[in-house]
């Protein structure tokens, strides 16, 4: 089963312009992740945060974690083409990293 | 290795063969998962391993299912009469084991079967 549900399920931008991704989930959380995914194949990690921090910053991405709304959001600013992929949400609640992967959100930027 | 190498790249089989898909973690890592991901959804956790153990295996989908850690570092996933369902993308991650840390993944295998 999926926990989390990234939301939009497609979103086209313009180059330059900025990304903002929403990710959604049903349980408590360690952590929450996301990854990069090209071409349907392996995944990048981005970035983790934990369940006791609000925002975390890395290069262009800016990750924000609301766990009374138990929701997190990804924005990718100044977008380039290189960004287009799909993005997934993964949450972790067990002792280990088990994560559990959202539908992902299909990002296209045009040059 | 530099990274999480997964063996084959494809594999296309006939409904109803053995298949067996190979995943070398990299050096050091005790945790190692796998997944599957069809197309146009998320990975589906499959089994978890720590070191030998299969640690939780719960997202195996049915008894056709098994992986195998023997000594700690290359995991084999197995899949037995195989059937059309079993398309997808197996995708392998490991990770050193601890909480909030990183899972780096492999370029998974892409099983079709015809």
């Amino acid at each position: 089963s999926q926990q989390g549900e990234e939301d939009p399920q497609a979103l086209s931008i313009q180059e330059g312009e900025n990304a903002t991704m929403n990710c959604s989930y049903k349980t408590s959380i360690n952590n929450l992740q996301w990854y990069r995914q090209n071409s349907g194949r392996g995944l990048v990690h981005l970035i983790l945060i934990r369940s006791n921090e609000r925002e975390k910053h890395s290069g262009r991405l800016r990750v924000t974690l609301d766990t009374s709304k138990k929701s997190s959001s990804l924005l990718i600013t100044a977008s380039r083409a290189a960004d287009t992929a799909s993005y997934f949400c993964a949450t972790d609640a067990g002792g280990y990293q088990k994560v559990t992967f959202g539908i992902g959100t299909k990002l296209q930027v045009i040059p | 290795g530099a990274g999480v190498s997964q063996t084959p790249s494809n594999k296309v089989t006939e409904k109803g063969k053995y298949v067996e898909l190979r995943c070398d973690p990299i050096s050091g890592h005790t945790a190692l998962y796998w997944y599957r991901q069809s197309l146009g959804q998320g990975p589906e956790f499959l089994i978890y391993f720590q070191g030998t153990g299969a640690a939780d295996d719960s997202g195996l989908p049915n008894d056709r299912f098994f992986a195998v850690r023997p000594e700690g570092s290359v995991s084999t996933l197995k899949i037995q009469r195989t059937e059309r369902g079993d398309s997808a993308v197996y995708l392998c991650a490991s990770s050193q084991g601890q909480t909030n840390t990183e899972a780096f993944f492999g370029q998974g295998t892409r099983l079709t079967v015809v």
